[in-house]
C-alpha cells in the first residue's frame, strides 16, 4: 500500500525558514518523480515544485511564484522527499501536500506551514 | 505558463441529477488533464487522467472528455458523496497549474 507522510509544518515568523519532509513507502521511491503541492486556506490547489528521478539526472522545476525561495530535494536511500522554503511571507500559508508522478494519484495528509507573527 | 479557468466556480444540483464541469486551456495541452475531487478537510483524490481515464476505483458515473483547449467532467446521476471541490490540472507543461476550483452542493 503506498503512503505518504508529510513533517515539518509548523508556525513560522515571517523571514524565516522552514523544512518539510515527506516520508513514503509501498512503492519504489526511486522510479518516480515526487512533488510538493500547497493550499491556502480555503483556496485552490497550487504546484510548487517536482523533482525528477536518477535516470532523469535528478532535475528539479518550480512554481515561478516561488523560485529563488524554496528548494526540492530527495533521499532515495530514505524513500523521502524534501522542501525548504526560505523568506516566509504571509501567502505561504498553506498545507503543503506531496504527491507522486506527474498525475497526482497518491497524496499525504499535508502538513500545515502557518506564517505569522 | 499555461492557465487553466475552470467553471462554474459553484454549482448546486438536485440528487440524481447530471452535471457537468468545464475547464478550458490557454493553450492545447494535447489532453495532459486530471480532474480531482476534494472533500472537507480531506485531501484531493484523483478522479480523471488523460481527459478521458477513470482512476482506478472511481465509479463509473465521473466521466472525462475534451480535446485541445477544452475538457469537461460530468458526473451523472448526483449522489450526496459527490458533495465537494472539484479542480482540473494540466501536466502537458511545467509549471503544472490548477484550475480555480467548482464547489458542489446538492439543492
Amino acid at each position: 500500500e503506498v503512503q505518504i507522510l508529510e513533517t515539518g509544518g509548523g508556525l513560522v515568523k515571517p523571514g524565516g525558514s522552514l523544512r518539510l519532509s515527506c516520508a513514503t513507502s509501498g512503492f519504489n521511491f526511486n522510479d518516480y518523480f515526487m512533488n510538493w503541492v500547497r493550499q491556502a486556506p480555503g483556496k485552490g490547489l497550487e504546484w510548487v515544485a517536482q523533482i525528477r528521478n536518477k535516470n532523469y539526472n535528478y532535475a528539479t522545476y518550480y512554481a515561478e511564484s516561488l523560485e529563488g525561495r524554496v528548494t526540492i530535494s530527495r533521499d532515495d536511500s530514505k524513500s523521502s522527499v524534501y522542501l525548504q522554503v526560505s523568506s516566509l511571507r504571509a501567502e505561504d500559508t498553506a498545507i503543503y501536500y506531496c504527491t507522486r508522478c506527474v498525475v497526482f494519484a497518491y497524496w499525504g495528509q499535508g502538513t500545515l506551514v502557518t506564517v505569522s507573527s | 505558463d499555461i492557465q487553466m479557468t475552470q467553471s462554474p466556480a459553484s454549482l448546486s444540483a438536485s440528487l440524481g441529477e447530471t452535471v457537468t464541469i468545464e475547464c478550458r486551456a490557454s493553450e492545447d495541452i494535447y489532453n495532459g488533464l486530471a480532474w480531482y475531487q476534494q472533500k472537507p478537510g480531506k485531501s484531493p483524490q484523483l478522479l480523471i487522467y488523460n481527459a478521458n481515464s477513470l482512476h482506478t476505483g472511481v465509479p463509473s458515473r465521473f466521466s472525462g472528455s475534451g480535446s485541445g483547449t477544452q475538457y469537461s467532467l460530468k458526473i451523472n446521476s448526483l449522489q450526496s458523496e459527490d458533495v465537494a471541490s472539484y479542480f482540473c490540472q494540466q501536466y502537458y507543461d511545467y509549471p503544472f497549474t490548477f484550475g480555480s476550483g467548482t464547489k458542489l452542493e446538492i439543492k
